[in-house]
């Protein structure tokens, strides 16, 4: 069965500062991988995505990741922080059918933007 | 285009009663996934549901059960309600039709099971 591990339950970063989220995932065939992150009292959203490919993803709110299949890894990055990025991040494998019908989820990494 | 919409947002039960819970997919979108999301086990698929026919199912209890109906919209149900199951509830949307895509998101329904 696959699983993901998200090693960080919390992360502090001061504003301005780089950030990386890692994850490692456990699944036999090529992953379909993806990062959400979601605010206080809110759904998820989809930061990006990588099925195939290129093995640098780029995404939304200025978030990019990079699939290492020799180390099962897909971790999460981001040159400059905003307060606004603040929120809980979730990396997750996708199976079944176009490869998102079923995700598993990690426990997520909770990130703290000090000023 | 409408997001995903769940009802209710918020619900308060007792232990031992059933709960239904409500999911409008996006417009055009097929394929309704739920997900319970709780401090302890994290996000965990409860199943899936595409064109009226469960498609997947996760690893939980009979008492979870769920379906959809011909205008996509999906209801899950939970009867005899335990502590446990004090939990977000999470439904996601997607066009279901075989491409590789993302799940969208409702904003959940939290259940407090007293």
């Amino acid at each position: 069965a696959q699983s993901v591990t998200q090693p960080d339950i919390h992360i502090t970063v001061s504003e301005g500062a780089s950030l990386e989220l890692r994850c490692n995932y456990s699944y036999g065939a090529t992953p379909y991988l993806f990062w959400y992150v979601q605010s206080p009292g809110q759904g998820l959203q989809l930061l990006l995505k990588y099925f195939s490919g290129d093995t640098l993803v780029q995404g939304i709110k200025g978030f990019e990741a990079e699939f290492k299949r020799s180390q099962s890894s897909f971790n999460l990055r981001k040159p400059s922080v905003h307060w606004s990025d603040a929120a809980e991040y979730f990396c997750a494998v996708g199976e079944g059918s176009g490869g998102y019908s079923t995700l598993t989820f990690g426990k997520g990494t909770m990130l703290l933007v000090s000023p | 285009k409408a997001g995903v919409t769940q009802t209710p947002r918020y619900l308060i039960k007792t232990r031992g009663q059933q709960v239904t819970l409500s999911c409008s997919p996006i417009s055009g979108h097929r394929s309704v996934s739920w997900y319970q999301q709780t401090p302890g086990q994290g996000l965990q698929f409860l199943f899936e549901y595409f064109s009226e026919t469960q498609r997947n199912k996760g690893n939980f209890p009979g008492r979870f059960s769920g379906r959809q109906f011909s205008n996509s919209r999906s209801e899950m149900n939970v009867s005899t309600l335990e502590l446990g199951d004090s939990a977000l509830y999470l439904c996601a949307s997607s066009p279901g039709g075989g491409e590789t895509g993302e799940l969208f998101f409702g904003e959940g329904s939290r259940l407090t099971v007293l």
